[in-house]
């Protein structure tokens, strides 16, 4: 079965560009979380998505938006791209219930120059 | 904001050695999960532990819980090469009852194994 997959890996944007960052969870899962990672720290939650509704938000500005499709796919957009914005972007999936664990994807580099 | 601290910050030692990395939080918990990163990509879950847990094994890892003390703690034991990486503890305090929701994850361990 394929995991979380995370596309594109890399990307190079310009400040004041919009990202957007796309994510297909595991087969059955339901919920979608994304997660930021500035180099050397813990990465840090965005959103939660489950059955194409927001349950969750974290500290981050209104340029952060995400949405979640009949598929259960995702997708994160990021405008006016700020040079802080630079990080690795995580994606999870995991099934809808209390105390399960949360698989990753492989990321995404953003780099914003 | 990180929800807590990993200690030590970096950790090196010899093959076959054990590797303890420890955890503090600061808010009530539902669960915690340690989760592996090697060289800045995906995470890998490894073991949950529940807060009415104090214990528990996954092959060559031991977790330990202390919810009065707000700690955890990871412990491999044997250590190989292949278990270079980062480890990050991850504290799910639920946002809707009955849902997996959004983990705090700690500032993490950088473990080095040499040969």
């Amino acid at each position: 079965d394929a995991g979380v997959t995370q596309s594109p890996t890399h990307l190079i944007k310009t400040r004041g560009q919009q990202v957007t960052l796309r994510c297909s969870p595991i087969s059955g899962h339901k919920s979608v979380s994304w997660y930021q990672q500035v180099l050397g720290q813990g990465p840090q939650f965005i959103f939660q998505y489950y059955e194409k509704e927001e349950r969750g938000r974290g500290n981050f500005p209104d340029r952060f938006s995400a949405r979640q499709f009949p598929n259960y796919s995702s997708e994160l957009n990021v405008n006016a791209l700020l040079l802080g914005d630079s990080a690795l972007y995580l994606c999870a999936s995991s099934l809808w219930r209390e105390d399960t664990e949360a698989f990753f994807g492989q990321g995404t580099r953003l780099t914003v120059v | 904001s990180q929800q807590g601290e990993e200690d030590p910050q970096a950790l090196s030692i010899q093959e076959g050695e054990n590797a303890t990395m420890n955890c503090s939080y600061k808010t009530s918990i539902n669960n915690l999960q340690w989760y592996r990163q090697n060289s800045g990509r995906g995470l890998v879950h490894l073991i949950l532990i529940r807060s009415n847990e104090r214990e528990k094994h996954s092959g060559r890892l031991r977790v330990t819980l202390d919810t009065s003390k707000k700690s955890s703690s990871l412990l491999i034991t044997a250590s190989r090469a292949a278990d270079t990486a980062s480890y990050f503890c991850a504290t799910d305090a639920a946002i809707n009852t009955g849902t997996a929701s959004k983990l705090t994850f700690g500032t993490g361990t950088r473990l080095q194994v040499t040969l």
